[in-house]
């Protein structure tokens, strides 16, 4: 299994201000993803990271507000910008194949809260 | 811990007993569905999948059904343990490995 590693773990961020999160795999992946999952919710897709090129954005998501780098098939950042209370939530990294079993793995998150 | 799941539904079992879990999806052309396990203050833990040529399949104590008919995934846990307690996501493959989460279910598990 793939084990993926996010840095930081948590953080309190006061609005306005931007931070930017680090999804670190430990194997080479096809595809990474950059999730969000708001207290007691299930997750919802944010956007498709990828490989040198620009994210691709889910419906609800922007660029402006979540930019997103992929500079090789191991890592990932996601921003997210000029902060609000409404971005206190769970951030969530997943990465998929390139192992024999093709599952998406998840890192641990990244707890954000905004003051 | 983490306030993963405080406002999702609650299946509550005692120790030993079956579990079923129970999910409904909603895109009829997705073609793979996954359940995970999301214990307090963790990501996602990937349990078991199915495709959707298939309508049932086993694991190390975990059965997922798959009802196309009806846009319904069921996970049965056998013998369920108290480390069995966390929330529960089905999710569904929309295309390009999208995933697309359901919305939850928390097991108690009571010794």
């Amino acid at each position: 299994s793939a084990v993926i590693s996010q840095k930081p773990s948590r953080d309190i961020c006061q609005r306005g201000t931007s931070l930017t999160i680090q999804c670190q795999v430990d194997s080479q992946v096809t595809m990474m993803f950059w999730y969000r999952q708001q207290p007691g919710q299930s997750l919802t897709l944010i956007a498709t990271a990828n490989q040198g090129s620009e994210a691709t954005y889910e419906s609800g998501f922007v660029i402006d507000k979540f930019p997103i780098s992929r500079p090789n098939l191991t890592f990932s950042t996601l921003t997210v910008s000029n902060m609000s209370p409404e971005d206190s939530s769970i951030y969530l990294c997943s990465g998929w194949g390139g192992g024999a079993k093709n599952i998406q793995y998840f890192g641990a998150g990244t707890r954000l809260s905004v003051l | 811990g983490e306030s993963v799941g405080l406002h999702l539904p609650t299946l509550s079992v005692q120790e030993g007993d079956n579990s079923i879990i129970n999910c409904a999806y909603s895109n009829s052309a997705s073609d793979y569905f996954i359940w995970y396990k999301q214990e307090s203050g963790k990501g996602p833990q990937f349990i078991i999948d199915i495709r959707s040529n298939m309508d049932k399949r086993q694991g190390q104590r975990v059965t997922v059904l798959l009802n196309k008919t009806v846009k319904h995934l069921s996970l049965q846990i056998a013998a369920t343990q108290p480390g069995d307690s966390a929330v529960y996501f089905c999710a569904e493959n929309t295309g390009f490995q999208k995933l697309v989460f359901g919305t939850g279910t928390r097991l108690l598990v009571s010794p």
